[in-house]
């Protein structure tokens, strides 16, 4: 079965410090697409990064950076020198891309603080 | 790009009534959107999966008959709160998933919250 786990459920840091939200997931499948999405008060998702199953290398986007390792099952994201605006609930998601209409399953989520 | 659009984004409802809430594909067609479920500090729960043209599937413990799903086309989902109650207050979030040539990309609505008095 599918399943997502975000141990942290809440981190605060001082800004520009960095941050690393860890992920771990579980399936049986071995095509897959991984996610991380971020939620603001407001409540709308913003999509983050989108990872196939087959592409290990991991990514940067300005601040933020992905490390992706089959080996352990995980995906976790870095924020680097954070920010206030990165304050935030994050949520890591799989999806078991090989059938068609699968739906997204969400860890838990991590709530992320950065005080000024 | 490719946007999904769920209205409203705000629902004050009394106990009892009846409320719908819609999600659209605003440029793409859709054959498959899905209904999740979110309260406060919690994570988004699946509800049920709906195909264009077919009955929806619900997730174990989902009450089909007080969520009501209708695809009625490829752009359009409606989630029917029936005979709602002060516990069914939540934020309801919907996603669609895009065309095998767009990589099965999954997009998601804005989200609608959902007070029930």
């Amino acid at each position: 079965a599918q399943k997502v786990t975000q141990a942290q459920t809440e981190i605060s840091v001082v800004e520009k410090e960095d941050v690393t939200l860890d992920c771990v997931y579980e399936t049986r499948d071995t095509t897959y697409y991984l996610f991380w999405y971020k939620q603001p008060p407001s409540g709308e998702l913003v999509f983050l990064i989108r990872r196939n199953s087959f592409d290990e290398q991991n990514e940067i986007s300005g601040r933020y950076s992905w490390n992706f390792q089959k080996s352990t099952s995980s995906f976790n994201f870095t924020i680097t020198a954070s920010q206030v605006v990165d304050s935030a609930v994050y949520f890591c998601a799989l999806s078991e891309a090989g059938q068609a209409g699968t739906a997204l399953i969400f860890g838990k989520g991590t709530t992320l603080s950065v005080s000024s | 790009g490719a946007v999904v659009s769920q209205h409203p984004s705000r629902v004050i409802c009394k106990s009892g009534t009846s409320v719908k809430i819609e999600c659209r594909s605003l440029d793409f067609q859709a054959t498959t959107m899905f209904w999740y479920r979110q309260f406060p500090k919690q994570s988004l729960m699946l509800m049920a999966t709906s195909n264009e043209g077919s009955k929806a599937t619900y997730e174990q413990g989902v009450e089909k008959d007080k969520f009501l799903i209708n695809h009625a086309s490829l752009t359009l989902s409606t989630l029917t709160v029936t005979s709602a109650h002060p516990e069914d207050s939540s934020f309801y979030i919907c996603s669609a998933r895009g065309t095998a040539n767009s990589g099965n990309t999954i997009y998601f609505g804005e989200g609608s919250w959902l007070t029930v008095v």
